[in-house]
């Protein structure tokens, strides 16, 4: 079964504090892996995909990498703005449907 | 920049009762889901549409729910009985669907909150 786990579930960084968070995937053949942030009642944003073992992006302060097992968001020097739901998912080779993660919660504090 | 757009952002209805919630995709795209969320749980996929038909759908979505593109722009969703549990953040996305190789980008709309009394 397509499944999709982030940890952790919820982290509080100081501002400019950085870390990682990360998301384990299992699919049966992978289009492609997404990372999204989630305000509070709002959708998700579309921050990054991610197609193969070894490929990274950059935007800002966030940073996403990708093994053939888990995918990392990498935050440098996090602002208070940051803070968000980061939500990971995955599409599989057979199918259009995203399968995500259950999110990690990112307080920062200034 | 485009976006995309759905109506109303908050319904609140009784048990029993028919709602249709709407979204306009962006307008070149030709993929649209629809995924709800459940208050503290995952963005759960319902269905995708392409073509004027449903090209795949969850086991959420059974025979009380259904999927519109009534005009070129709009692009429903109906539920036509509702229950208590189908209280959650509903959220239409679209998408160009990209190639064999290369996926494309699902753009996320604002939601609509649905209240099941």
């Amino acid at each position: 079964e397509d499944q999709v786990t982030q940890s952790p579930e919820a982290l509080r960084l100081q501002e400019g504090e950085s870390s990682s968070l990360n998301c384990s995937y299992t699919v049966s053949g992978l289009r492609g892996l997404f990372w999204y942030r989630q305000d509070p009642g709002k959708g998700p944003e579309f921050l990054f995909t991610l197609y193969s073992a070894g490929e990274e992006k950059e935007k800002e302060r966030l940073k996403a990498t990708l093994t053939k097992k888990e995918s990392f968001l990498h935050i440098t020097a996090p602002k208070p703005e940051d803070s968000a739901t980061y939500l990971c998912a995955v599409q599989a080779a057979s199918s259009y449907k995203l399968i995500f993660g259950s999110g990690t919660r990112l307080l920062v504090r200034p | 920049e485009p976006e995309v757009t759905q109506t109303p952002s908050h319904q609140v209805t009784q048990m029993g009762q028919e709602v249709i919630l709407r979204c306009v995709p962006i307008s070149n795209h030709l993929y649209f889901y629809w995924y709800r969320q459940i208050l503290g749980q995952k963005v759960e996929f319902l269905v995708s549409f392409y073509n004027n038909e449903i090209s795949e759908k969850s086991e959420i979505f059974d025979d009380q729910f259904s999927v519109e593109r009534p005009d070129g722009s709009n692009f429903t969703l109906k539920i036509r009985s509702t229950k208590l549990e189908d209280s959650a953040m509903y959220f239409c996305a679209s998408s160009n669907g990209g190639t064999s190789s290369f996926t494309d980008t699902q753009y996320f709309g604002p939601g609509t909150r649905l209240t099941v009394l």
